[in-house]
Parts: C-alpha cells; structure tokens; sequence
C-alpha cells in the first residue's frame, strides 16, 4: 500500500513568512510523528500525536512552531513567523499500534528560509 | 535521558570491501536498537533493529549488527558493500517507556570503484 506522503516536497519561505507542512500517514495509523533534521545532523522528535490528541510536545523549539492533526489521520505542522534557524527538512512518520516499535518515514519537506 | 554516537562522521570504503559503521549509546533504561538509512532526497527505511533476544541481528541488503550490552554498542556491519550502499546511515534508540526515537547525527557511507 502507499507509505507515508508529505507535501510540499520542497519551501522556500522569505525570513517571517508563516509555512504548513503537510503530512499523510499510512491509511489506519494510529500514532503520527513529526522530527526536525537539520543539515549534517540526524532528525530531532519535535511531536507526537495518538489519533488527534497530541501527547507530546516537548520538541517543539518555539512556540512559533504547532502542529495539529483534528481527524486523527493528516497532520500539519506550522511555523510562524519562520527565521533562518527554522532551514531543515522536517519529516513525518507512523505507526500502526501505539507500541508498534518501528517508525515508518516519509520523504520529508525540505524549507530553506531566506 | 538517552544519547546516542556515531564517532564517524563518513567512511570511504573500496567497493567489495567490508565496512563497520559504529554505534554507542547511553540510556538509564532499556532501549531498542534500530540502524535506518537515507538515499539522498528520500526518507528513512528501517534497516534492522535490536527488541531483545539474539544479540546478532540480520537486516535488509546484507547488513547486520550485534547489540554489546557491556559496551553500549550497537555496530553495523557488511561483509562486502556496494556502490549503491552509498548513503547515510542513522543509529537510533527507542526508550521502551517513550516513544519517540533519538538518532545519531549520521555516518555518510561512500563506496568509491
């Protein structure tokens, strides 16, 4: 079946623009996530959901950045007021089960930020 | 708190030629163990993982790491790469009481001709 999408593949956003990333969990999974990859590092969590409860947002840099996912299933990740630190590519996953211990990724956005 | 460190930022190997991509880690609690890997413009796939049991561990396109409790290691290993093994390669644990991962920042496999 398809895997996880996210959408734009690719922003470019000018310093203080507000951007939505979008992203489209495998069909029935029930916990999403949201991890930050900045260039040369490895990806950082940023938040957690369990259907449409976000359960943890510990990762979340600034209160520039939210998430929301109402349905239980797409999730969209904002950023206001965007700076150049915000450049990254920020990636999605799922699982299927809440304790399912694998993670399946999406292709990721990546937003430079002029 | 956990942490995990890849000490080598890139490995240039010979095609054909054995590598080890190695992995440690600190954490207060149990973890799992997972290497994934990024082909450049794509997400992460889920190479192998370490749960519990048989601390040799066999994943997808020849590669295998052996879980070193004493050590906390987690070492990739491939007998004979590829060219098309060219890619990054994440360690990351799993806090079996949380439930997000945390990565290493990466080891840049380059398998040259």
């Amino acid at each position: 079946g398809a895997g996880v999408s996210q959408s734009p593949r690719y922003k470019v956003a000018k310093r203080g623009q507000d951007v939505a990333l979008r992203c489209d969990p495998i069909s029935g999974h029930v916990s999403l996530f949201w991890y930050q990859q900045a260039l040369g590092q490895g990806p950082e969590f940023l938040t957690y959901f369990q259907n449409e409860a976000q359960l943890d947002k510990s990762g979340l840099p600034s209160d520039r950045f939210f998430a929301e996912r109402p349905e239980g299933s797409v999730s969209t990740l904002k950023i206001q007021r965007t700076q150049q630190e915000d450049s990254a590519v920020y990636l999605c996953a799922s699982i299927p089960r809440v304790g399912t211990d694998t993670q399946y990724f999406g292709p990721g956005t990546r937003l430079t930020v002029l | 708190a956990q942490s995990v460190t890849q000490l080598d930022s890139q490995v240039p190997v010979f095609e054909e030629a054995p590598v080890e991509l190695r992995c440690n880690y600190s954490s207060s609690v149990s973890v799992y163990l997972f290497w994934y890997v990024q082909y450049p413009n794509q997400g992460l796939q889920l190479l192998l993982k370490y749960l519990s049991g048989s601390t040799l561990v066999k994943g997808i396109n020849g590669f295998e790491a052996e879980f070193n409790k004493s050590q906390t290691s987690f070492h990739l290993r491939k007998p004979s790469v590829h060219i098309s093994d060219t890619a990054e390669y994440f360690c990351a644990v799993l806090n079996t009481g949380r439930r997000a991962l945390t990565f290493g920042s990466g080891t840049r496999l380059q398998v040259q001709p």
